[in-house]
């Protein structure tokens, strides 16, 4: 029973590349989110999908664009990395009918230099 | 603004005394508050949820309190032992929308 799984776990970016981050989970989940994690600032939210089919902005939206795909998948894709992008990025999932507690990866370390 | 605050970056402990750690929120009506452990490099997991209308919930050797009048819940592990040691997280969800709001957490170390 996977959860929730993203990949890459690490990677380094120059300033100005793009790249997707990509999440899945096998929980039959409605919703699923996108979270930033910076020292000292907690976990924001930057995009949400209620449900297949929608995706609303967060707290943190700027620079970043997401996609989701189906049921089971939701992206993150930033279109010109900047170094303030620099964090470790989190996806979660939640059940909205049943339970309220989120379901959350392990994470992607990115770097922007 | 809303405002979540968790009072201490840093709580030290000998093994087996309890721990108490602090969420305090304003401009804020939270429908449910939660609480989240996370170890380095690792997700938050989820460990407890307490709703508006509810004064204690407890599991095993956790106890949460929500005091709305306060602002204020309270996060108690009895027994502590070092591998308790991790970082936790409580996050408040609103009544017209259900997304969770993080605070910066509380990092727990257990001393055997």
């Amino acid at each position: 029973n996977a959860g929730v799984t993203q990949t890459p776990k690490f990677q380094v970016l120059k300033t100005g590349q793009s790249m997707t981050l990509q999440c899945a989970q096998d929980m039959n989940h409605n919703s699923m989110y996108w979270y930033r994690q910076d020292p000292g600032m907690g976990l924001r939210l930057i995009y949400y999908s209620a449900s297949e089919g929608t995706t609303d902005k967060g707290e943190v939206p700027n620079g970043y664009n997401v996609s989701r795909l189906n049921k089971r998948e939701f992206s993150l894709r930033l279109e010109s990395a900047a170094p303030s992008q620099t964090s470790v990025y989190f996806c979660a999932s939640r059940e909205t009918e049943k339970s309220e507690k989120l379901f959350f990866g392990s994470g992607t370390q990115l770097s922007v230099l | 603004s809303q405002k979540i605050e968790q009072n201490s970056e840093a709580l030290n402990i000998q093994e087996g005394k309890t721990a108490t750690l602090t969420c305090n929120y304003t401009n804020y009506s939270p429908a449910y508050l939660q609480w989240y452990r996370q170890d380095p490099g690792r997700g938050p997991v989820f460990l407890l949820l307490i709703r508006e209308n509810e004064k204690e919930k407890r599991k095993e050797r956790l106890k949460v309190t929500f005091d709305t009048t306060l602002k204020q819940s309270l996060f108690h592990i009895t027994a502590s032992q070092p591998a308790d040691s991790a970082t936790y997280l409580c996050a408040l969800a609103g009544r017209s929308q259900g997304n969770l709001i993080f605070g910066k957490g509380t990092k727990l170390s257990v001393k055997p």
